[in-house]
């Protein structure tokens, strides 16, 4: 079963404008955490933001901020005022502590949203 | 500063011939990754390495392969390159493996295999 979900392969965007990314996730884990990276072309992943299951707010970073509706398996990114250097691939990941099992440590991506800013 | 660093960034080989994907970080974290990306695909999890315990993913062709000397440096090694194997390799470094440790990335490898 997949365990992360990102159901848009392609979102465009104004500049200035909000843009919501979407991820859902799988998880029988009670502590996990869900981490957002932007890919740009040259192929680096960069750090976004970060949110744990635990935690009771909502992550923000500058810009960026998460919606994280733990019952419904959500986490999704919000990218506020649209800028063209935005314009990159995005993932969401998942990392469960897995207790010693097969999943402990890992960091599992979803298949990605390509985000693009219009001038 | 560059804090995991990889080289090159971007290899040709031949098929079949054997190739070696370097790894170094400064960060002096306990845990190094090694992932294969398709374009237009999620990075996806070849094995890892928690101080110098080795796990391997159970779908990771015997034809990959690692190597890690010492806390600084990981190698992913490939024996011999299929043209299915070209990808981008990225190599990502941890403090501990828990829910809440980001993971530091690399520029990647861009591999071509022609």
């Amino acid at each position: 079963a997949q365990k992360i979900t990102q159901t848009q392969p392609g979102m465009f965007v104004q500049e200035k404008e909000a843009v919501t990314l979407d991820c859902t996730y799988d998880t029988s884990d009670p502590s996990y955490g869900l981490f957002w990276y932007k890919q740009p072309s040259s192929g680096e992943m960069i750090f976004l933001i970060y949110q744990g299951s635990y935690d009771q707010q909502n992550a923000t970073e500058g810009r960026y901020s998460l919606n994280f509706q733990k019952a419904r398996k959500s986490a999704n990114l919000v990218i506020s005022a649209s800028q063209l250097g935005d314009s990159a691939m995005y993932f969401c990941a998942m990392r469960e502590t897995g207790a010693g099992g097969t999943s402990y440590g890992k960091l599992t991506f979803g298949q990605g949203t390509i985000l693009t800013v219009h001038p | 500063d560059a804090m995991v660093i990889q080289n090159p960034r971007y290899q040709v080989t031949q098929f079949g011939k054997p190739v070696t994907l370097s790894c170094s970080q400064t960060l002096n974290h306990n845990v190094m990754y090694w992932y294969q990306q398709k374009s237009s695909q999620a990075p996806k999890l070849l094995f890892h390495y928690y101080d110098k315990d080795f796990n391997n993913e159970a779908d990771t062709p015997d034809n990959f392969q690692s190597r890690r000397p010492n806390t600084s440096f990981c190698f992913l090694d490939i024996r011999s390159p299929g043209l299915g194997d070209a990808a981008m390799y990225l190599c990502a470094t941890s403090r501990g493996a828990g829910e809440n440790t980001e993971a530091f990335f690399g520029q990647g490898t861009r591999l071509t295999v022609v």
